[in-house]
């Protein structure tokens, strides 16, 4: 099945720097590719959601891009700030089964003011 | 807005109790909800997709074992038992906004499970 490999685990950047995380998966029929944001005590959070590869810049401090030739999604928070620290994931689901939803390990990402 | 509520947040289970988790869909009607696991490395984890009422599925997994019941249009459990002891664990509720080919879920806050 699906596997998804996301790095790096933990990730500490200052104020203003720009953060990058990557996953890389398996399924050559992945369809959706999401990021979500999860803080502490909290549910996930819809960052992004993108099915073509091509780069996406939401205006709200980060960037998505998704290789399909390479199986990799990236998030690059720019500028970050200590609001943006959480736990991020990326999330995969295919054609065959749209609920299913196959994450990665999850990255920490503490801002340092 | 919350869309999904989520009882208990938080539960401490004696060993070798069961205990029975409630997701609720607030104001809205969509056909598939879903349960997802958490285990304290954060790693996430597809349960179930259940669809209509009176749907049940059943899973063993290492350290728990799972029943799902969709029980009514806007209501989703979850019972957990035979948890292994120690163990704390993180059951988050969702629900896919839309056709089920949007892809696009919504996820409640989760409910937070420790065995005594």
């Amino acid at each position: 099945g699906e596997q998804v490999e996301q790095r790096p685990p933990h990730l500490s950047v200052r104020e203003g720097d720009s953060a990058v995380i990557i996953c890389t998966y398996t399924d050559p029929n992945s369809y959706y590719f999401f990021w979500y944001k999860q803080e502490p005590g909290a549910g996930l959070q819809l960052l992004m959601k993108v099915f073509s590869s091509t780069e996406i810049n939401e205006g709200q401090g980060f960037t998505v891009l998704l290789n399909k030739k390479d199986k990799q999604l990236s998030l690059n928070l720019t500028a970050a700030h200590p609001g943006d620290s959480a736990v991020y994931f990326c999330a995969v689901t295919s054609s065959s089964s749209f609920s299913k939803l196959v994450f990665g390990q999850g990255t920490s990402l503490s801002v340092v003011p | 807005v919350t869309l999904l509520e989520q009882n208990p947040r938080w539960r401490l289970v004696p060993r070798g109790q069961a205990v029975n988790l409630r997701c609720i869909l607030k104001n809205s009607q969509y056909p598939w909800m879903s349960w997802y696991q958490q285990d304290l490395q954060k790693q996430l984890q597809w349960l179930f997709t259940l669809r209509s009422p009176g749907d049940k599925e059943v899973k063993s997994l290492p350290g728990a074992d799972y029943l799902a019941t969709r029980v009514t249009d806007t209501e989703l459990r979850l019972q957990v038992a035979n948890m292994s002891q120690g163990r704390t664990l993180y059951c988050t509720c969702s629900v896919t906004l839309g056709g089920l080919d949007t892809g696009q879920l919504y996820f409640g806050e989760g409910s937070k499970l420790t065995v005594l």
